[in-house]
């Protein structure tokens, strides 16, 4: 159980446009979904928080213009990166957890994003 | 910001060997967890500690965790060249909150 998934794994896109990642809780509903980024070699840094039907909390630095979340159900976040740049090229993974309980501590994975922008 | 800090920073043992990695923190705890990523993959989680625990076992998984230093080890006993990977410690300040992660540990086990 507890089986996080993102579409797509891999998207090379051109500077300029934007790119849609979705990220799916298939067995179980995500009341929070966590959106983290990752460069080479070094840790996730966590971008958003977002919690079904509100709007998402953006750490310090992130540009919510530029990373658009949507939570619209609780099994589905998607991250839109706008106007792409090659800077913007990185690992993202989301994360899901559940409220209540003793596995509300956990949160479960998604296998990760590659983004490329040319 | 990232709180966690994690040593050794690169880790390389021969198969068989124990593996210990370190992870300090800065500010009080929920609960701290350990994850594992393969290089290009997300992350698995290994083990979740709460604060009021010392001490954790999952298989071949050891964790401690001493809230007075505000630290915590993983140790990997009898290593396999399959543990090869990144292991990180991520602290939890409430349930269902967001993680903070340290800085990784890069494990390489030499089969």
């Amino acid at each position: 159980g507890a089986v996080v998934s993102q579409h797509p794994s891999r998207v090379i896109c051109k500077s300029g446009t934007s790119v849609k990642i979705e990220c799916r809780s298939l067995d179980f509903q995500a009341t929070t979904m966590f959106w983290y980024r990752q460069f080479p070699k070094q840790s996730l840094m966590l971008m958003a928080t977002s919690n079904e039907g509100s709007k998402a909390t953006y750490e310090q630095g992130v540009e919510k213009d530029k990373f658009l979340i949507n939570h619209a159900s609780l099994t589905l976040s998607t991250l839109t990166v706008t106007s792409a740049h090659p800077e913007d090229s990185s690992f993202y993974i989301c994360s899901a957890s559940t409220s209540g309980g003793p596995s509300s501590y956990e949160q479960y994975f998604g296998p990760g994003t590659r983004l490329t922008v040319t | 910001s990232q709180q966690g800090e994690e040593d050794p920073q690169a880790l390389s043992i021969q198969e068989g060997e124990n593996a210990t990695m370190n992870c300090s923190y800065k500010t009080s705890i929920n609960n701290l967890q350990w994850y594992r990523q393969n290089s290009g993959r997300g992350l698995v989680h290994l083990i979740l500690i709460r604060s009021n625990e010392r001490e954790k076992h999952s298989g071949r998984l050891r964790v401690t965790l001493d809230t007075s230093k505000k630290s915590s080890s993983l140790l990997i006993t009898a290593s396999r060249a399959a543990d090869t990977a990144s292991y990180f410690c991520a602290t939890g300040r409430t349930s269902g909150s967001r993680l903070t992660f340290g800085e990784g540990t890069q494990l390489t086990v030499n089969p």
